[in-house]
Parts: C-alpha cells; sequence; structure tokens
C-alpha cells in the first residue's frame, strides 16, 4: 500500500515552454501533497505543500507564478513548470500524506529544459 | 526552524560489516518525529525507520536500528550486516507533529553517501 506514483519520468523542453507533472496517490487518499526540487548530489528541498482545494503554501524563494501547483483532488496533484528556462532543469520529487502518518514519496520526474 | 545536520558527507563499509551514520538536530519543541530516508541510484526515496520522540525505546527494523538520544538531540542509524544493495544516499528527516497550515513539513539533512565494499 501507500503508492505514489509521478508522470513523466522523465521530460525534455523547449526553452519558454511549459510542463506539467503529475503525482498521484495510487491506494489512498491524501490530504497533504508535497513538491521537491533536487539537484545533483544534494538533498531534497522542500517548494511547496498543498491540500486538496485549497492554495498551495510555497517556501520562501520559490516563484508561486512560475511553479504552479494545483492539488485537484485527494489524489492528484500537478506542478506546471512555466515558461521554463535551462535552470529549471531539476529533478522533482512529489510525496503524499495523511495526518499524522508519514510521507510517501513518488518515483521524481527529471525535467531538462534545452 | 529546525534545522539537521549530517555531518558525513561519505562513508563506507565492508559487505556484512556494522556502520552507523550520524544525524544532530535542533528544536524547541519537545514532541517531534524522526525519520531515516534511503535514496538509491534509482533516486526513489525509501522509508527505512521512524521514531517518535515521546518513545524512549529505539526503533528498529530488521537489520536497522536507531540510536535515539533525545536530551543531546542525536538521532543515528545502525546498519547490521550490511548488504551490497544498503548502498545509497541516505537521509535523516525531521517533522514537527503540529501542523502548520496544514502541512507537516519535513526537514532534511544533507545526506550521507553510504559506499558498500565487496
Amino acid at each position: 500500500g501507500a503508492v505514489v506514483s509521478q508522470h513523466p519520468s522523465w521530460v525534455i523542453c523547449k526553452s519558454g515552454t511549459s510542463v506539467k507533472i503529475e503525482c498521484r496517490s495510487l491506494d489512498f487518499q491524501a490530504t497533504t501533497m508535497f513538491w521537491y526540487r533536487q539537484f545533483p548530489k544534494q538533498s531534497l528541498m522542500l517548494m511547496a505543500t498543498s491540500n486538496e482545494g485549497s492554495k498551495a503554501t510555497y517556501e520562501q524563494g520559490v516563484e508561486k507564478d512560475k511553479f504552479l501547483i494545483n492539488h485537484a483532488s485527494l489524489t492528484l496533484s500537478t506542478l506546471t513548470v512555466t515558461s521554463a528556462h535551462p535552470e529549471d532543469s531539476s529533478f522533482y520529487i512529489c510525496s503524499a500524506s495523511v495526518p499524522r502518518r508519514e510521507q510517501y514519496f513518488g518515483p521524481g520526474t527529471r525535467l531538462t529544459v534545452t | 526552524a529546525q534545522t539537521v545536520t549530517q555531518s558525513q558527507p561519505e562513508m563506507s563499509v565492508q559487505e556484512a560489516e556494522t556502520v552507523t551514520l550520524s544525524c544532530t538536530y535542533d528544536t524547541s519543541e519537545s514532541d517531534y518525529y524522526l525519520f531515516w530516508y534511503k535514496q538509491p541510484p534509482s533516486r526513489q526515496m525509501i522509508l527505512v525507520i521512524r521514531q517518535e520522540a515521546y518513545k524512549q525505546q529505539n526503533a528498529t527494523e530488521n537489520r536497522f536500528s536507531v540510536n535515539f538520544q533525545k536530551a543531546a538531540k542525536s538521532f543515528s542509524l545502525k546498519i547490521s550486516d550490511s548488504q551490497l544493495g544498503d548502498a545509497a544516499m541516505y537521509f535523516c528527516a525531521y517533522r514537527s507533529p503540529r501542523a502548520q497550515g496544514g502541512s507537516e513539513k519535513l526537514v532534511f539533512g544533507k545526506g550521507t553517501k553510504l559506499t558498500v565494499n565487496p
């Protein structure tokens, strides 16, 4: 149980375009989903927290207009990187949780912006 | 704000031997959760072990155990009988039990890269 999926696993896009990453909890309803960014050989950096039906809470320094997060249902959250630039290339990981339980992580999405 | 420190960027161990990864944290809260996550080359984050701060007993999961020292704010991970599959990045993480705006964020350390030598 407690499986989280991400789609796509790898995406390449051209500079200036937008790309959407989906995060789904497959066998449980997640009240909260988290989005992380991870650079090579570094730790996970929390970008934002989203609760179903509410606006996402962004961490300091994260551009909310660039990284749009939508948590439309208890099993789906999406991260849209708008007007992507090469510096947005990174590994994006989502996680999902219910209160007082551990976070369950998706397998991650590698974004390459050319 | 809470912080998590992993002072060992890299560690190595011989197969079948025991290794201990260090983690310290800083918090003013009395109740919280601590975790060790493993990230193998596939980059899938895998929960290794979890400890509730109110529990004095150290958590164990098969070959993995922790040494939780609440007063010292220390939370080390011991891996016994190391296997080649244990090779990975290991992250220590802290979580407050209190919902903050509806979330329970994880604070991660910078990680320790563990190499297992055959």
